[in-house]
């Protein structure tokens, strides 16, 4: 089964405080995702990685930075977390270039 | 640009059948999707489509796919309790380069009355 693991399920932070999402998978996929879902939005694509240490704008990236040092390994950056970005955070992973993605269970982020 | 379009909320009665309707707008698109999301947890794909096909039936799940008015629906049937949740459309579309994205529906949240 795929394995798609992000390191917390709630967080709290305080406005202007740079925040670290990390998202691992087990897969040996070379695609992952950064989505965020708010209420009557459904889910939008913040950055995505085709490759280590490549990375692409999705629809939102404004206020987001990512990494991707390793293969398994993608994380989302809050440089100066805003009450606006109190959201859940979803990763995901794919093999294809992105046809079946995989997610994990997701971290509800509150800024305050 | 491309949106996807599914009503918000949708009610039944335990052992009834439940419908799920999406429509897309990217007719290029050759894979669509239906992701669920029970309370506070991730995705899980619950099953896709092909373009090239009319229906794929999976146990208790039927996915329709009218390409010419680009309208995909999700049919339960006998649907239980633990079927409560929201249910995403997506369509895949090529974003340039090679590489794809999905681009997901607002959910459907689904209640099923016992």
């Amino acid at each position: 089964d795929v394995k798609v693991t992000q390191s917390s399920r709630y967080l709290v932070k305080r406005t202007g405080e740079k925040v670290f999402l990390e998202c691992v998978q087990d897969m040996d996929h070379e695609n992952m995702f950064w989505y965020r879902q708010d209420p009557g939005l459904g889910l939008r694509l913040i950055y995505f990685s085709y490759d280590v240490k490549m990375k692409e704008k999705g629809d939102i990236p404004e206020g987001y930075s990512v990494s991707r040092e390793k293969k398994e390994r993608f994380s989302l950056i809050l440089e100066s977390a805003s009450t606006n970005q109190t959201s859940m955070y979803l990763c995901a992973s794919s093999f294809n270039r992105g046809y079946i993605q995989y997610f994990g269970a997701g971290t509800r982020l509150s800024v305050l | 640009g491309e949106d996807v379009e599914q009503s918000l909320f949708l009610s039944v009665r335990e052992g009834d059948s439940s419908v799920i309707n999406c429509t897309y707008t990217d007719s290029s698109s050759t894979y669509l999707y239906w992701y669920k999301q029970e309370p506070g947890a991730g995705l899980q794909l619950l099953t896709y489509i092909f373009s090239n096909m009319d229906m794929k039936q999976d146990q208790r799940l039927t996915v329709l796919l009218n390409k010419k008015d680009k309208h995909l629906s999700l049919r339960i049937a006998d649907t239980q309790t633990g079927d409560s949740a929201i249910y995403f459309c997506a369509e895949i579309t090529y974003s340039g380069a090679g590489s794809y994205q999905l681009t997901f529906g607002k959910g459907t949240k689904l209640s099923v009355i016992p």
